[in-house]
């Protein structure tokens, strides 16, 4: 089955830091969407992506955060001035279309960890 | 709004019993229903998925779950675990205007198989 690619799987930052997180969806698909689950809680939404712009956000997607597809193969996620509570795991995944419950894949994820 | 309530965080079970997870929602409108499930150290990956219809959905490795939507419950069971199936597991909601994209996830339960 195709997969998602995310790298790094590990990144250590110190607070205040900029940091990118970089993902490789599937190839033919055109939805892309970051989410993060922050240890021991749930995985939270955090932005969708179609046609070259936002399509969703949600609240914890502030001006901090920011994606692009810079390429025709990458989408990435860049936290412009990390904080201590960025750190979590980030887990990009993307799908075909949004009809009936598409599914969702996902990447194996990239720890964040802000120092 | 949607919410997603997984009520055991840990589920111990030995290998060949029967298991169930636990899993109930909320929301105002009508819903799709995903169970997610992730090994160590890889992505999330579908599992089994309710759009409509039969309220038995069966997934892969051998997993089903009953939409009931009098409770508000989509519980997650196999028959007979394997060592295997040792993983997190997610449920998770989206409405029908999401088409399956923007999901809301429990908290996620550890299954634990054990000899």
């Amino acid at each position: 089955e195709p997969e998602v690619t995310q790298t790094p799987s590990h990144q250590v930052t110190q607070m205040g830091q900029e940091v990118i997180l970089r993902c490789v969806p599937i190839s033919n698909h055109l939805y892309f969407y970051w989410y993060r689950q922050i240890l021991g809680q749930k995985v939270e939404f955090l932005v969708s992506f179609y046609n070259n712009e936002i399509s969703e956000k949600s609240e914890i997607f502030d001006d901090q955060f920011s994606v692009e597809r810079p390429d025709g193969s990458n989408f990435t996620l860049k936290i412009r001035s990390t904080k201590l509570e960025d750190s979590a795991m980030y887990f990009c995944a993307s799908n075909l279309d949004t009809t009936f419950g598409e599914k969702l894949f996902f990447g194996s994820g990239t720890q964040l960890s802000v120092l | 709004a949607q919410s997603v309530t997984q009520l055991d965080s840990q589920v111990p079970v030995f290998e060949e019993a029967p298991v169930e997870l636990r899993c109930n929602y909320s929301s105002s409108v009508s819903v799709y229903l995903f169970w997610y499930v992730q090994y160590p150290n890889q992505g999330l990956q579908l599992l089994l998925k309710y759009l409509s219809g039969s309220t038995l959905v069966k997934g892969i490795n051998g997993f089903e779950a009953e939409f009931n939507k009098s409770q508000t419950s989509f519980h997650l069971r196999k028959p007979s675990v394997h060592i295997s199936d040792t993983a997190e597991y997610f449920c998770a909601v989206s409405d029908l205007g999401g088409g399956g994209n923007k999901l809301t996830f429990g908290t996620g339960t550890q299954l634990k198989v054990e000899l």
